[in-house]
C-alpha cells in the first residue's frame, strides 16, 4: 500500500517561495505511470487541486495558480517537489500530496505565510 | 474549469437512517468509450486528510462500509449513507477528475440528528 509524507517548512515569508517535497513510500514513484497531485485546503474552507506531475517530468497546473507554481520528481529518491512563488497570505494552508486523483494522500503540512 | 455544486450544504440524520448528498457538474464527466464517470467522493473528519469512498462514482473504495454508495452519471450524481453510524459524521466531498484542473465541491457537512 502506497504511504505518502509531506515534508517542508512550516513558516514561509510573503513574497518568498514555498517549498515542499512528498515522499513516498511502499512502491515505486515510476510504478504503473501514474500521476501524482498536489493538492490545500485553507482552514474551515474546501480542497484546491494545485497541479499533477508525471514520472516524465510532465505536468499540469490549476491555471489560478499556473504562474507561481513548478512542479518536479526525483525518482532517485522516490519523491517529487511543490514549489510556489511569491507567495502571500491567501496561500496559507494544509498542503496535501495524492496518488492521482486522491486514491491515498499524505497527512498533510500546514504552511503559514506571515512575516 | 468544471463547477461542482453540492447539496445540501449540510444536514442532519437520526443514527441508522439514510443520508443523501448530492453533487452535480457543471460539464459531463462521463468518458463515453467506457462509461465511467469520472467522479470521487471522499469523507473528511477534523484533523485528518480526506478519504476516498467512492470513484467512477460508483465503485468502492476496499475497506469501505457497504452503507455507502455512489450513483449517477454525465453531471448528476448522488452519495447514500444507510444506516447511518455515529463515526460517519464528516465533511463529504464530491471531486471530478476528467477535466483539468480537478474541481471539488463545495463539501456537505453530515450530523447526527
Amino acid at each position: 500500500q502506497v504511504q505518502l509524507q509531506e515534508s517542508g517548512p512550516g513558516l514561509v515569508k510573503p513574497s518568498q517561495t514555498l517549498s515542499l517535497t512528498c515522499s513516498v513510500s511502499g512502491d515505486s514513484i515510476s510504478s504503473g505511470g501514474y500521476y501524482w497531485s498536489w493538492i490545500r485546503q485553507p482552514a474551515g474552507k474546501g480542497l484546491e487541486w494545485i497541479g499533477r506531475v508525471y514520472p516524465s517530468g510532465s505536468t499540469n497546473y490549476n491555471p489560478s495558480l499556473k504562474s507561481r507554481v513548478t512542479m518536479s520528481v526525483d525518482k532517485s529518491k522516490n519523491q517529487f517537489s511543490l514549489s510556489l512563488s511569491s507567495v502571500t497570505a491567501a496561500d496559507t494552508a494544509v498542503y496535501y500530496c495524492a496518488l492521482r486523483f486522491g486514491l491515498a494522500w499524505g497527512q498533510g503540512t500546514l504552511v503559514t505565510v506571515s512575516s | 474549469d468544471i463547477v461542482m455544486t453540492q447539496t445540501p450544504d449540510s444536514l442532519a440524520v437520526s443514527l441508522g437512517e439514510r443520508a443523501t448528498i448530492n453533487c452535480k457538474s457543471s460539464q459531463s464527466v462521463l468518458y463515453n468509450s467506457t462509461n465511467q464517470s469520472y467522479l470521487a467522493w471522499y469523507q473528511q473528519k477534523p484533523g485528518q486528510p480526506p478519504k476516498l469512498l467512492i470513484y467512477w462514482a460508483s465503485t468502492r473504495e476496499s475497506g469501505v462500509p457497504d452503507r455507502f454508495s455512489g450513483s449517477g452519471s454525465g453531471t448528476d450524481f448522488t452519495l447514500t449513507i444507510n444506516s447511518l453510524q455515529a463515526e460517519d459524521v464528516a465533511v463529504y466531498y464530491c471531486q471530478q477528475y476528467y477535466y483539468t484542473p480537478y474541481t471539488f465541491g463545495q463539501g456537505a457537512r453530515l450530523e447526527i440528528k
